[in-house]
């Protein structure tokens, strides 16, 4: 049962520039935490907002929570190629971590 | 540094085989997870343990069964592959309820399974 969903499903942006990615969810959630991909490797966890926090920083990265509209966004700021990868909103059910579709990010140099 | 580790990066296999992808984590995790991962579909969630010896059923089970013998190892059996299981099989770890519960996962480097 697919709970986050990610949006855009793709964004192409140019080194510097910031990049936004939104989450949606459906139920009430413990936590939202965002994991990135890079191309054919696993998934490394970036950050995780509380459902009682509204907005957290680490580094380049901003994540903000809005329960009321059950929504989520990631910033990434002064984007670098490496930052190039795929994105995913997870959120917890009752037992498990479930994964949106991810959105996919091309920072070009 | 926390590692989790999956068996093969690459796997080839013949439709009606049985297959074996072993995921191994030195953390000390109480939750194991195995994920499988398509195009357009996301992930999955196939199987997840939370203490040895102890499984449950995700999103996806069917064709599939899992086996925790020991807590660092949680394996995914393919009991006779079939075309569509051909997949990126993701393995993954985490705390568990007596540390709070909600964590996050660590995950493995994927074995990419084709079956022809």
């Amino acid at each position: 049962s697919q709970q986050g969903e990610e949006d855009p499903q793709a964004l192409s942006i140019q080194e510097g520039e910031n990049a936004t990615m939104n989450c949606s969810y459906k139920t009430s959630i413990n936590n939202l935490q965002w994991y990135r991909q890079n191309s054919g490797r696993g998934l490394v966890h970036l950050i995780l907002i509380r459902s009682n926090e509204r907005e957290k920083h680490s580094g380049r990265l901003r994540v903000t929570l809005d329960t009321s509209k059950k929504s989520s966004s990631l910033l990434i700021t002064a984007s670098r190629a490496a930052d190039t990868a795929s994105y995913f909103c997870a959120t917890w059910g009752y037992s498990t971590l479930t994964f949106g579709k991810g959105t996919m990010l091309l920072v070009s140099p | 540094d926390v590692k989790v580790t999956q068996s093969s990066r690459y796997l080839v296999k013949r439709t009606g085989e049985k297959v074996f992808l072993e995921c191994v984590q030195d953390m000390d995790h109480e939750n194991m997870f195995w994920y499988r991962q398509d195009p357009g579909l996301g992930l999955r969630l196939i199987y997840f343990s939370y203490d040895v010896k102890m499984k449950e059923k995700g999103d996806i089970p069917e064709g599939y069964s899992v086996s925790r013998e020991k807590k660092e190892r949680f394996s995914l059996i393919l009991e006779s592959a079939s075309t569509n299981q051909t997949s990126m099989y993701l393995c993954a770890s985490s705390l568990g309820l007596a540390s709070g519960g909600y964590n996050e996962q660590f995950f493995g480097p994927g074995t990419r399974l084709t079956v022809l």
